[in-house]
């Protein structure tokens, strides 16, 4: 079974720029999850989605939106890209919506310059 | 806010020896998730822990949830250089569990 997969494995944007990441969750997973990993703060939670529907929000800007597709797979966007924003994008899925246990994808790492 | 804190925040040992790591919080958790990371990796799903005092077992790494359900704890036995990484706990919290997560434990096992 294939697990949680993550495209692009590296993006480099420059400041004021806009990025997009994707994820396809595990096959029969309807709840996809991003977290952002930067150098010293750890894994914060960003977004829930379920079901196509935005189900929960982390302590971040607007300019941090996504979407899920009718398939599950998702997108992050990141709009007006400041530098803080370089970090690794995590997203993981869960077999029940909203549920405990997730599975992470091997990320994508943001730079922003 | 419910906070995980994890305590050593960097370990290195050698190989062979033991070690126990924790994950402590002031607020009761309906349960606890273990994860390892490596550099560039996303993180990989050890255990989860339900039961207040539950043990859990996984080859030579130990998991326990604290009978109050606000902290945990990893013991590796005879720890051996694949056990490097970043161990990270996490449960959830508020009603739409999400996941908060721990700053992590760097484990270094020197051969």
């Amino acid at each position: 079974e294939a697990g949680v997969t993550q495209s692009p494995t590296h993006l480099i944007k420059t400041r004021g720029q806009q990025a997009t990441l994707r994820c396809s969750p595990i096959s029969g997973h309807t709840s996809v999850y991003w977290y952002q990993q930067a150098l010293g703060l750890g894994l914060q939670f960003l977004l829930w989605y379920d079901e196509g529907e935005e189900r929960n929000r982390g302590n971040f800007p607007p300019r941090f939106s996504g979407r899920q597709f009718p398939n599950y797979s998702s997108e992050l966007n990141v709009n007006a890209l400041e530098l803080e924003d370089s970090a690794l994008y995590l997203c993981a899925s869960s077999l029940i919506a909203g549920g405990e246990t997730q599975y992470f994808g091997p990320g994508t790492r943001l730079l922003v310059l | 806010t419910q906070l995980l804190e994890q305590s050593p925040q960097f370990l290195s040992i050698q190989e062979g020896e033991n070690l126990t790591v924790y994950c402590n919080s002031s607020s009761v958790f309906s349960s606890l998730q273990w994860y390892r990371q490596e550099p560039g990796e996303g993180p990989v799903l050890l255990v989860t822990v339900v039961t207040g005092g539950e043990v859990k077992k996984l080859k030579r790494l130990t998991f326990q949830f604290g009978d109050a359900r606000k902290d945990s704890s990893l013991h590796i036995t005879a720890a051996q250089p694949g056990d490097t990484g970043l161990y990270l706990c996490a449960g959830p919290t508020g009603a739409n569990s999400k996941l908060t997560f721990g700053k992590g434990i760097t484990l270094s096992v020197r051969p």
